[in-house]
């Protein structure tokens, strides 16, 4: 079975740019999870889809958004890149319950 | 609203000796938990988890976790460490949806 797959794996943006990251979850599973990684934050969540529904939010600007398909492929969006939004974006995809999280290999977006 | 603590952010440890990377949780509802192990350039592969009965799991390489609820810890332990086990460690919580919220990690440097 394929792993979580999340294209591109690299990114350079200038400030004031948008950006998309895409996410293809492993086949079967419908939820579809974000999440920012930083030296200095950590592993921050940004948000969950299951069934093309956003379920959870976490406490990111209106600027972070983020979509889900009818094959569970979820992408995200990034609007008006700030310098601070250099980070390793992570996709998760599980069955949707209280079940493990299984991860992509990231893309690493850097704005400059 | 959930919280982890993971108190060491570094653990030097030398070749075949016993380690413990400590993690502290807090949470109003009933949780789940989950080691996840990072390595350099890569997403997050998932070491073990506990969702319900026996408190002491165990993942295949030879590491295991005991669920204490009364001091609301996961320790993480291995009775003897490789230099492949060198690698960044997070411990993670979940509540509800799919939703997880991390720690701050701990590098565990394994030296010959």
């Amino acid at each position: 079975k394929a792993g979580v797959t999340q294209t591109p794996r690299y990114l350079i943006k200038t400030r004031g740019q948008q950006v998309t990251l895409s996410c293809s979850p492993i086949s079967g599973h419908r939820s579809v999870s974000w999440y920012q990684q930083t030296p200095g934050q950590g592993l921050q969540f940004l948000f969950e889809y299951f069934s093309e529904t956003q379920r959870n939010k976490g406490n990111f600007p209106g600027r972070f958004s983020g979509r889900q398909f009818s094959n569970s492929r979820s992408e995200m969006n990034v609007s008006t890149l700030e310098l601070g939004d250099s980070a390793l974006y992570l996709c998760a995809s599980s069955l949707g319950g209280h079940d493990e999280q299984y991860f992509g290999p990231g893309t690493r977006l850097t704005v400059t | 609203a959930q919280s982890v603590t993971q108190l060491d952010s570094q653990v030097p440890v030398f070749e075949e000796a016993p380690v413990e990377l400590r993690c502290n949780y807090s949470s109003s509802v009933s949780v789940y938990l989950f080691w996840y192990v990072q390595y350099p350039n890569q997403g997050l592969q998932l070491l073990l988890k506990y969702l319900s009965g026996s408190t002491l799991v165990k993942s295949i390489n030879g590491f295991e976790a005991e669920f204490n609820k009364s001091q609301t810890s996961f320790h993480l332990r291995k009775p003897s460490v490789h230099i492949s086990d060198t690698a960044e460690y997070f411990c993670a919580v979940g509540s509800g949806y799919s939703t997880l919220t991390f720690g701050k990690g701990t590098m565990l440097l394994v030296s010959p």
